[in-house]
């Protein structure tokens, strides 16, 4: 069965400092990869997918993810830290065809600091 | 502009009340899916329809009920609520094969008491 494990509840980082969001997957099959932000009292938003293409994948607002086969690892990350980017992140993974069936990841809070 | 709503935003019930919480969508599109958010959990699958008259169990499934009579529509019910199913509740909706992208509603807040 598939799914998804984000290592860190909270992520804290100062404004301009590295992003790194970590997740690592389960699948029996090529996954399809994904990360998602929710910002307060919203609904999620796509930041970037995975679908068997090229292994570095660039979303919005400058965050990237790797896929790593050998570490069934899908990486978020931002070069500079935003005070806007305050959210909370979500990896998810899907082995369905038909689109859109996905299994999150528990989520992880990041934090900026001034 | 295409969106996706749901409503109530916030309800609160007693234990035992049938609720039901409304998705409707403009997109066309012929996936939607009910997800309800707990800390510590993230989003769990409940339902999940790919057309009219297609409904499928996901993994927190039980006190659940979904029924798809349009492309546009997907009811979530809980037939008896428990204090259990105090959650956040999110509707989402997906074009088809291999896009992947999810477009979620603002969510429904539910609290049984």
């Amino acid at each position: 069965a598939q799914s998804v494990t984000q290592l860190g509840s909270h992520v804290s980082v100062s404004e301009g400092a590295l992003v790194l969001l970590r997740c690592n997957y389960s699948s029996s099959v090529p996954p399809y990869l994904f990360w998602y932000v929710q910002y307060p009292n919203q609904g999620l938003q796509l930041l970037l997918k995975y679908t068997s293409a090229a292994t570095l994948v660039k979303g919005i607002n400058g965050f990237e993810a790797e896929f790593k086969k050998s570490e069934t690892s899908f990486h978020l990350t931002k070069p500079s830290a935003h005070m806007s980017d305050a959210a909370e992140y979500f990896c998810a993974v899907s082995e369905d065809n038909q689109g859109g069936k996905l299994i999150f990841g528990q989520g992880t809070e990041l934090s900026v600091k001034p | 502009d295409a969106e996706i709503t749901q409503s109530p935003r916030h309800k609160i019930t007693e234990t035992g009340r049938q609720v039901t919480l409304a998705c409707h969508q403009t997109w066309n599109h012929n996936n939607m899916f009910w997800y309800r958010q707990d800390l510590g959990h993230g989003l769990r699958l409940i339902h999940y329809s790919y057309g009219v008259q297609d409904t499928n169990k996901g993994e927190v499934s039980d006190g659940y009920s979904v029924s798809r009579s349009n492309t546009e529509d997907l009811p979530l019910t809980l037939e008896s609520a428990a204090s259990s199913q105090t959650s956040v509740y999110f509707c989402a909706s997906s074009q088809g094969a291999l896009t992947g992208e999810l477009f979620f509603g603002e969510g429904s807040r539910l609290t049984v008491l």
